[in-house]
């Protein structure tokens, strides 16, 4: 079975700076995908990035980017210029890629604060 | 933008109590999914749904869980005798049908289930 570790419980970063969250997972399948999610006070989760195991380019939206490491089962989310409104718990998760094999696999989530 | 929502936001019961809680996934998805986070620990997966039967389940899923898609806009998960270790947040989320990874999950609310 599939496991994601996030090591940090909780994180905090200056407003503007940049931070940086760590994941790392268990899998012995050699295709998957890699998501992270952003749970706001307001508690809905929403997707923030997503990676796919066979691309070897690090996914990129906006100011959040990725560290995928395959061989070290690694897979950091990198936020860039952070703001007030990145402050939420993040969840790294994984995902096989069967079709009938949809569940997310989730870590325990790294609680991120933004100072001003 | 579409949403899933959630009913009700909070539920209160006393255990051994039926208790339902519905979703309404976003209109034009096709799976559908329930996961719950005990406070303090993962988000777990317990099930998901397609075209009208269950697709995966996990072992949390047991003969007292039972979902069902009464009409064609709601989601439901029953919960028929309730436990003090019942006591969670519910998300429910909805994506496209097609290969796995490929189309977001898109998460609920959640709903807080108080079991006393």
């Amino acid at each position: 079975a599939q496991t994601v570790t996030q090591s940090q419980p909780e994180m905090s970063v200056q407003e503007a700076e940049t931070v940086t969250l760590s994941c790392t997972y268990d899998t012995s399948e050699s295709d998957y995908y890699l998501f992270w999610y952003k749970q706001p006070p307001s508690r809905q989760m929403i997707l923030v990035i997503r990676q796919e195991a066979y691309k070897q380019q690090n996914a990129t939206e906006n100011r959040f980017s990725v560290n995928f490491q395959k061989a070290a089962k690694s897979f950091s989310l990198k936020i860039s210029d952070s703001q007030l409104g990145d402050a939420a718990m993040y969840f790294c998760a994984y995902r096989s890629p069967f079709q009938g094999a949809q569940k997310l696999v989730f870590g325990q989530g790294t609680r991120l604060t933004i100072n001003p | 933008e579409p949403e899933v929502t959630q009913t009700p936001s909070h539920q209160v019961t006393q255990m051994g109590q039926e208790v339902i809680l519905r979703c309404v996934p976003i209109s034009n998805h096709l799976y559908f999914y329930w996961y719950r986070q005990i406070l303090g620990q993962k988000v777990e997966f317990l099930v998901s749904f397609y075209n009208n039967e269950i697709s995966e389940k996990s072992e949390i899923f047991d003969d007292q869980f039972s979902v069902e898609r009464p009409d064609g806009s709601n989601f439901t998960l029953k919960i028929r005798s309730t436990k003090l270790e019942d006591s969670a947040m519910y998300f429910c989320a909805s994506s496209l049908w097609g290969l796995a990874g490929l189309y977001e999950q898109y998460f609920g609310p959640g709903t807080r289930l108080t079991v006393t």
